[in-house]
């Protein structure tokens, strides 16, 4: 059962306007952290910000931000005032449980494609 | 710079060749991780190692073995290429902080023919 799912393959979006991918999870383990990373044509992996699912606030970096919705299983990421820099690939990952002997292992989504216009 | 150094960038391999991809990490993380990102998709899980002699399977680990006998080397071998190995390959290393980001290297791509 595929255990991270990113529904929209591409996006178009505007420059200087905000943006969410979406991602939704499934995990029956109470200890669980979420992540997002872009992927630039150049190909390296960047991380972008973390949510672990015992935080009270949604996380926030820069012009990044994650709207955790535990209930629904969602953790999408939102970028504001979008740049042509943000023009990648995003993905959506979960680690858990998060034991040492569990090795914190990453399962990813398929990744979302974003395209800024000017 | 600190960070994880995977070499080589390109490989072209023959089918049934075996090479090992490289990959070393300066940080004195304990987790480091191997992921293989084909075409249009995310990345999926091969081996990792959550310490030195400590090395356990991913999703997809047939054709490959790895060993950790130092915390800063994870490499991982390829025993003999088979077209479907053709992919892009991430190294990852991890500190035990459970909301520390993973330090990918830069990748290396390979295409077995």
């Amino acid at each position: 059962a595929q255990k991270i799912t990113q529904t929209q393959p591409g996006m178009f979006v505007q420059e200087k306007e905000a943006v969410t991918l979406d991602c939704t999870y499934d995990t029956s383990d109470p200890s669980y952290g979420l992540f997002w990373y872009k992927q630039p044509s150049s190909g390296e992996m960047i991380f972008l910000i973390y949510q672990g699912s015992y935080d009270q606030q949604n996380a926030t970096e820069g012009r990044y931000s994650l709207n955790f919705q535990k209930a629904r299983k969602s953790a999408n990421l939102v970028i504001s005032a979008s740049q042509l820099g943000d023009s990648a690939m995003y993905f959506c990952a979960m680690r858990e449980p998060l034991i040492k002997a569990a090795g914190n292992k990453l399962t990813f989504g398929g990744g979302t494609r974003v395209l800024v216009k000017p | 710079n600190a960070g994880v150094t995977q070499t080589p960038k390109f490989q072209v391999l023959k089918t049934g060749q075996s090479m090992t991809l490289q990959c070393a990490q300066d940080m004195n993380h304990e987790y480091m991780s191997w992921y293989r990102q084909d075409p249009g998709m995310g990345l999926r899980l091969i081996h990792y190692s959550v310490g030195a002699g400590i090395t356990d399977q991913g999703e997809v680990p047939n054709g490959y073995n790895v060993s950790r006998s130092t915390t800063e080397d994870f490499p991982l071998r390829l025993l003999s290429a088979a077209p479907s190995q053709t992919s892009v390959y991430f190294c990852a290393s991890s500190s035990e902080s459970p909301n520390y980001g993973y330090t990918f290297g830069s990748g290396t791509r390979l295409t077995v023919v």
